[in-house]
């Protein structure tokens, strides 16, 4: 079985600021990562996800995050954020194999950018 | 792409009643998921549909809770009867399911169900 953490439920920031939102997992077997983004009302959507390979993946709005296999960790950071990325995120894994649907997700990080 | 939709968007029901949430997957996706959303719990899986067929059920909670896919454009979560704990978001999700990778799931925009 799976398990994620997102050591922080919130986190505040002003405009323009750096952000690093955390994830840690917990897995017997290999994984993939995902993180999701959702904002006010909406469904989930997929930011960037990693597979294998570069361990450096990106998003075409500027997110990007690492996969630290050793810390068992993939952190997605911002260096300057926008006050619409004010959203909710999840980090999210899967296990390789014929289970690998099955998305286990962390409780979510509310994004909060103030101007 | 029209994405996933879900009907209703909002249900307000009293204990007791049948409530039936309906989604539509993306035209092409052959795997389909109904996700449950609480404060308490985050995100969980409920069950997960492969070419219609129900893979992993093992999400549901109780046999209060029944999912069917009759063809692979369209799938009902139905409740009954319902219960002020079943209050939560349910979310319907697709994909074009890869077993040897990960693949993205594409979430429709959620149903908010509220019982009294």
């Amino acid at each position: 079985a799976q398990s994620v953490t997102q050591l922080d439920s919130q986190v505040p920031v002003f405009e323009e600021a750096p952000v690093e939102l955390r994830c840690n997992y917990s897995s017997s077997v290999s994984v993939y990562l995902f993180w999701y983004v959702q904002y006010p009302n909406q469904g989930l959507q997929l930011l960037l996800k990693y597979l294998s390979g570069s361990t450096l993946v990106e998003s075409i709005n500027g997110f990007e995050a690492e996969f630290n296999k050793s810390q068992t960790s993939f952190h997605l950071r911002k260096p300057s954020v926008h006050i619409s990325d004010t959203a909710e995120y999840f980090c999210a894994v899967s296990p390789w194999g014929g289970s690998n649907y099955k998305l286990t997700f962390g409780k979510g990080t509310l994004l909060t950018v103030n101007p | 792409d029209a994405g996933v939709i879900q009907s209703p968007r909002h249900e307000v029901t009293e204990m007791g009643q049948e409530v039936t949430l309906r989604c539509k997957p993306i035209s092409g996706h052959n795997s389909l998921f109904w996700y449950r959303q609480t404060m308490m719990r985050g995100l969980e899986l409920l069950i997960y549909f492969n070419n219609n067929v129900p893979i992993d059920d093992s999400g549901m909670p109780e046999d209060r809770f029944s999912a069917k896919m009759p063809n692979a454009s369209f799938s009902t979560l139905k409740i009954q009867p319902s219960e002020p704990r079943d209050s939560a978001v349910y979310f319907c999700a697709s994909s074009l399911a890869d077993t040897s990778r990960g693949e993205t799931q594409y979430f429709g925009p959620g149903t908010r169900l509220l019982v009294l």
